[in-house]
C-alpha cells in the first residue's frame, strides 16, 4: 500500500537547521510531488512547499522561502526537506504528503506522512 | 487573518446529521479552485476525507457529503457516530497568495 514513513523527532536550538526525511513507498515515485506541510500545536496545517520529484522542481511558500530548502534520491524514493535559521515558532509536527504539481497543482493531499515533532529550544 | 474560516464547534447526537461550512473568498473557493476536506483525529495525521468538492477516497463511508457554491463549501456528516469524533478542515488555493490554504478548523463532538 501507499506509505509514507517520516524520520524521528528533533530538538534544535535557535539558529540551527534541521533536515527531516519522508520515504515513499507503494507507488510510481515520479508521478507524484511531495508537499510539506506543518501544524504547531492547537493550529491548522500550514503549507510550506513542495517538490516534483520527476524534474526536480520546487515551489516554496512565500512565508518560507529562503529558509527552506527540498530534495530528492530517486533510487532511494526518498524526500528531504531541510529548515534553515530556525526559531521558537518554527515548533511544530512537520508532515509529508503526496499530492500534485504543475497542471495537476489542485489535486489533494492524499496520504500524508505520520509527522515529525521538531522541537526548538534553546 | 484567517483565509477559509469554519465554525470552532459543531455538535450532535448519535444519528444526527450535522453540517460544516467553510468560507472563503473570490482568490480561493470563489476562483473555482477544488475545495478538499480532511478529517484529523486526535493525535493522527490529517487524512484525506472529501476531494475535488464532493468526492470520497475508497474506504469513506457515504455518510460524508460535500457542496461548494460561490465562495463557500460545506461538509455534511449524516447518520453521526462517536467515530466521527475529529477536527475537520477544508482546504483550497489561494492565487493572491499563490498557497495552498486550510479552513481554521472545526472541531465535531457526539453527544
Amino acid at each position: 500500500q501507499v506509505q509514507l514513513v517520516q524520520s524521528g523527532a528533533e530538538l534544535r536550538k535557535p539558529g540551527a537547521s534541521v533536515q527531516v526525511s519522508c520515504k515513499t513507498s507503494g507507488y510510481s515515485f515520479t508521478n507524484y510531488a511531495v508537499h510539506w506541510l506543518r501544524q504547531a500545536p492547537g493550529h491548522r496545517p500550514e503549507w510550506m512547499g513542495w517538490i516534483n520529484v520527476g524534474n526536480g522542481n520546487t515551489k516554496y511558500s512565500q512565508k518560507l522561502q529562503g529558509r527552506l530548502s527540498f530534495s530528492s534520491d530517486t533510487s532511494a524514493t526518498t524526500v528531504h526537506m531541510e529548515v534553515k535559521s530556525l526559531r521558537f515558532e518554527d515548533t511544530a509536527l512537520y508532515y509529508c504528503a503526496r499530492g500534485g504539481s504543475g497542471s495537476n497543482f489542485e489535486k489533494p493531499f492524499d496520504i500524508w506522512g505520520p509527522g515529525t515533532l521538531i522541537t526548538v529550544s534553546s | 487573518q484567517s483565509v477559509l474560516t469554519q465554525p470552532a464547534s459543531v455538535s450532535g447526537a448519535p444519528g444526527q446529521r450535522v453540517t460544516i461550512s467553510c468560507t472563503g473568498t473570490t482568490s480561493n473557493i470563489g476562483a473555482s479552485y477544488d475545495v478538499h476536506w480532511y478529517q484529523q483525529l486526535p493525535g493522527a495525521a490529517p487524512k484525506l476525507l472529501i476531494f475535488t468538492n464532493n468526492n470520497r477516497p475508497s474506504g469513506v463511508p457515504d455518510r460524508f457529503s460535500a457542496s461548494k457554491s460561490g465562495t463557500s463549501a460545506s461538509l455534511a456528516i449524516t447518520g453521526l457516530q462517536a467515530e466521527d469524533e475529529a477536527e475537520y478542515y477544508c482546504q483550497s488555493y489561494d492565487n493572491s497568495l499563490s498557497d495552498y490554504v486550510f479552513g481554521t478548523g472545526t472541531k465535531v463532538t457526539v453527544l
